[in-house]
């Protein structure tokens, strides 16, 4: 059983629309993690959270530490944002190795 | 270039045969970690060294499996005896404090 869960599997949005990418985890963390990764694989780190919110252009990352749940929200959405977004968690004890969700499949059409 | 870079990109390999990928951190970085993606899936870990020290190997890594980190700089990971099952996309990261940085990956097609 994957102990990080993400939802949706797939989503299709049109161009502007705000996009939210949900995550929840089992125990507790050290860090969460928001990756970015395009067809041909390579992975991009767009947010490391333990707490809070952060914001990076039209990127908002949240966590709820108590409810054990992130969101990655994209505003005003565009077809570049077209790509798989995976949440990673860094448990309190792992030595900095990641656990991944399955991802999620954004796919923006103009 | 100062980011993580692995080669090859892309290996295709007749099963049976014995494959190594290398991995090269970002040089001041002392973790390194190597994860597993098969499609459609999210990575799995895979092992992790701090320094040339290899601190934990996960149980997906079988005996065909060895990886190395000599002098604690660029590490290589070796898949002898080559499987189907072992088709995947091998991803290395290198990390000096919580934020992980990856590399492009090196795609392993077994025919």
């Amino acid at each position: 059983k994957n102990e990080v869960e993400q939802s949706p599997q797939n989503l299709t949005a049109q161009e502007g629309e705000f996009i939210t990418i949900n995550c929840s985890y089992s125990v507790g963390i050290s860090a969460l993690h928001w990756l970015q990764q395009h067809p041909g694989g390579g992975i991009v780190s767009l947010f490391m959270l333990s707490s809070g919110k952060k914001k990076h252009g039209r990127l908002i990352a949240t966590i709820n530490i108590q409810e054990k749940h992130s969101s990655l929200h994209i505003t005003a959405s565009h077809p570049r944002d077209s790509a798989v977004y995976i949440c990673a968690v860094m448990w309190g004890t792992s030595y900095g190795k990641l656990t991944f969700g399955q991802g999620t499949i954004l796919t923006v059409h103009p | 270039d100062t980011g993580v870079s692995q080669d090859p990109r892309h290996k295709i390999t007749k099963r049976g045969q014995n494959v190594t990928f290398r991995c090269d951190p970002i040089s001041e970085h002392n973790r390194l970690y190597w994860y597993r993606q098969t499609l459609g899936q999210g990575p799995e870990f895979l092992t992790y060294f701090q320094n040339e020290a290899q601190l934990e190997k996960s149980r997906l890594l079988s005996d065909r499996f060895s990886a190395e980190r000599p002098k604690g700089s660029f590490s290589t990971l070796e898949i002898q005896r080559t499987e189907q099952g072992d088709s995947a996309m091998y991803l290395c990261a290198s990390s000096l404090g919580l934020e992980q940085y990856f590399g492009p990956g090196t795609r392993l097609t077994v025919t």
